[in-house]
């Protein structure tokens, strides 16, 4: 079966750093996307890891690990505005559809 | 320029009709996928469409949901004999190319909740 597990939910303090991990179990793997969906709006690209290691783009990182099925998503300097739900995603073959986590509710405290 | 855009933004039908989704993915993106997000939930495949190629009906959940894409652009989605569990948001994505590594751009989502 195909199964991707995430935290429901997580609260951090704003400047601070969060991770977010994601397990995966799929009947392939071609990648994985981490999105960001803020209430009420559609979700956004943040990034994709297809080899193992740590991919940084600005204030956010993500992690893969393909042998234990693993990534995060690193935030740091947390905003107010990192307030959303954060998704983790596997293409699990060569077509491109997705398999979705249920997304990780992430609130920013002052 | 501009994203992926869908209609209408909310519907609200009654249980046993029919309802007409729209999606206009982003101009040139050969790729089209269309997801439901119910209430608490993860969003789940339905149906992908690249070029003229047979579309991926896999993840329709039943025979009364179909969608079409016409002209390799515009795609509908139907429900027809709509259920109150087929309540739930409705979201379109395109992508530039096909294939697993393509990122997915989302549309706003179609809210249906069906009485």
């Amino acid at each position: 079966g195909q199964n991707i597990d995430q935290p429901t939910e997580m609260t951090a303090t704003e400047g601070a750093i969060v991770q977010i991990n994601c397990t995966y179990q799929t009947s392939g793997f071609n990648g994985l996307f981490w999105y960001q969906q803020h209430a009420g709006e559609a979700p956004t690209f943040l990034s994709y890891n297809v080899l193992d290691g740590l991919e940084e783009k600005g204030r956010f990182s993500s992690f893969l690990s393909r042998s234990k099925g693993y990534s995060y998503l690193l935030l740091k300097e947390l905003q107010m505005k990192d307030s959303a739900s954060y998704i983790c995603a596997v293409s699990p073959g060569s077509q491109g559809n997705l398999i979705f986590g249920k997304g990780t509710k992430l609130s920013v405290k002052p | 320029g501009a994203g992926v855009s869908q209609s209408p933004s909310n519907k609200v039908t009654e249980k046993g009709k029919d309802v007409e989704l729209r999606c206009d993915p982003i101009s040139g993106h050969t790729a089209l996928y269309w997801y439901r997000q119910s209430l608490g939930q993860g969003l789940e495949f339905l149906i992908y469409f690249q070029g003229n190629s047979a579309p991926d009906k896999s993840g329709l959940p039943s025979d009364r949901f179909s969608a079409e894409r016409t002209g390799g652009s515009v795609s509908t989605l139907t429900i027809q004999r709509t259920q109150q569990e087929d309540s739930a948001v409705y979201l379109c994505a395109s992508s530039l190319v096909r294939g697993a590594r393509a990122t997915q751009y989302f549309g706003p989502g179609t809210r249906l909740l069906v009485l």
